[in-house]
């Protein structure tokens, strides 16, 4: 079946704009997660939705960083007034949380450059 | 909370020898641990993973092995090509929260 989708796939803003990031999950996934690379580095984990909840926004950089999901489906990760250091790509990946089926699955990524 | 340690950070290898990464973890309620192979500009693929019940998973020419009263598991790959440079990432998975915690990271580079 279809894969995690992510768009947009690149995204160039302007410091102090708003953007919007969107994930597409596999069908039936119940947890999906958002992560940020910057060039050259690890995963840094930002959050993770169980369903439409989010047990843990732990990894948000700051208040500047928002997520939400609804319809166990869709999510959507927004930056509002970006900063230069917000360039990176932005990774969202899923999973079912049945036994044996943790294994999660990553989309392309958005690359985000903040100008 | 859960730390998860990797190493070593670069690894450069001959082609046709093995090549082993090793990763660390803190909480023994972890029970899954999956290993991603990440290419330049492209997106972490899951190339084995192993469970806790279990203490050694081979496919082909990548194994993983996992000590789990010493907290730690190793990727083994063996007879290493060109095509295996890529970064690797370990990742661990917490038990009833469903939150992945990844290393950091092991750039292999495979010396033709």
């Amino acid at each position: 079946g279809a894969g995690v989708s992510q768009s947009p796939s690149n995204k160039v803003t302007e410091k102090g704009k708003d953007v919007e990031l969107r994930c597409d999950p596999i069908s039936g996934h119940t947890a999906l997660y958002w992560y940020r690379q910057r060039l050259g580095q690890g995963l840094e984990f930002l959050i993770y939705f169980q369903g439409n909840s989010a047990p843990d926004k732990s990894g948000l950089p700051s208040d500047r960083f928002s997520a939400e999901r609804t319809g166990e489906s869709v999510s959507t990760l927004t930056i509002q007034r970006t900063q230069q250091e917000d360039s990176a790509v932005y990774l969202c990946a899923s999973s079912s949380q049945w036994l044996a089926r943790e294994t999660q699955y990553f989309g392309p990524g958005t690359r985000l450059l903040v100008l | 909370g859960e730390n998860v340690e990797q190493h070593p950070s670069t690894l450069s290898v001959q082609e046709g020898d093995s090549a082993v990464i090793k990763c660390t973890y803190s909480d023994s309620a972890s029970n899954y641990f999956p290993w991603y192979k990440q290419e330049l500009g492209k997106r972490p693929q899951l190339i084995i993973d192993i469970r806790s019940n279990v203490g050694e998973k081979k496919d082909q020419r990548i194994a993983v092995t996992l000590n789990k009263t010493a907290k730690h598991f190793s990727l083994h790959i063996t007879e290493t090509q060109p095509e295996d440079s890529a970064v690797y990432f370990c990742a661990v998975l917490h038990s009833g929260t469903y939150k992945y915690i990844f290393g950091t990271g092991t750039r292999l580079k495979v010396l033709a």
